[in-house]
């Protein structure tokens, strides 16, 4: 089945620094891939999606290209900040799981990133 | 309104109790699912709902009993739980039955069995 691998960290950054935060998947087909962010105590926001390759999705300053030639789709930003602490899921759709005419995200472990003064 | 709100956000329960968690969400998503976390793990996919029809259950134990009364609304309800099941439950949406969209979660409710 469909599968997503994430560097499970922990990451630890001081203010300013450069983040990435390697993702790589199996799949069958072409499923679309996220990037969702889970602040202690909340649920998961979606931070950025991408639909199909070499697409690159999006938001708040990190970014994410769909890269089908090596199955990655690794998160990046630029300048980390304090607020940016939390816990980072890789995900995609599992096209392959259409049980009942449904499908699913498949999630990877969770990268937990800390982001210092 | 783009939220998914789950009611209450804490639970205590003991193993003998019957409680219910309650979802609600007004986006017109027709697909919503329960997710069960553990700390410091990724969620897991517990039930799907498409267009309030149960869809998709991950071989959860009969203790756990979902209900989808409409399209707005979806229900997980508890009973005779064990200390094991202590856990965040996070519901979620999507527009349809295909994932590709995404999912819109809410904050949860940290559950606690004793």
């Amino acid at each position: 089945g469909n599968s997503v691998t994430q560097m499970e960290g922990p990451v630890t950054l001081s203010e300013e620094a450069f983040l990435t935060i390697n993702c790589t998947y199996t799949a069958t087909g072409y499923p679309s891939l996220f990037w969702y962010v889970q602040y202690p105590g909340e649920g998961l926001q979606l931070l950025l999606k991408a639909t199909k390759a070499d697409d690159k999705g999006s938001n708040k300053g990190f970014e994410a290209t769909y890269r089908k030639e090596t199955t990655s789709f690794h998160l990046e930003k630029g300048s980390v900040q304090v607020s940016d602490s939390a816990v980072y899921f890789c995900a995609l759709s599992d096209q392959g799981r259409a049980q009942g005419g449904s499908e699913k995200l498949v999630f990877g472990k969770g990268t937990k990133l800390t982001v210092n003064p | 309104d783009t939220e998914v709100t789950q009611t209450p956000k804490h639970l205590v329960m003991g193993m003998t109790n019957k409680k219910s968690l309650k979802c609600e969400q007004h986006m017109g998503h027709r697909a919503m699912y329960w997710y069960k976390q553990k700390a410091k793990k990724p969620p897991e996919l517990m039930f799907v709902y498409s267009y309030e029809k149960l869809s998709i259950n991950e071989s959860v134990p009969s203790r756990f009993s979902p209900e989808c009364p409409n399209s707005s609304l979806l229900n997980l309800h508890l009973h005779a739980l064990q200390p094991e099941d202590s856990a965040l439950y996070l519901c979620a949406s999507s527009q349809s039955w295909t994932a590709n969209y995404g999912y819109t979660f809410g904050s949860g409710t940290r559950l606690t069995v004793v």
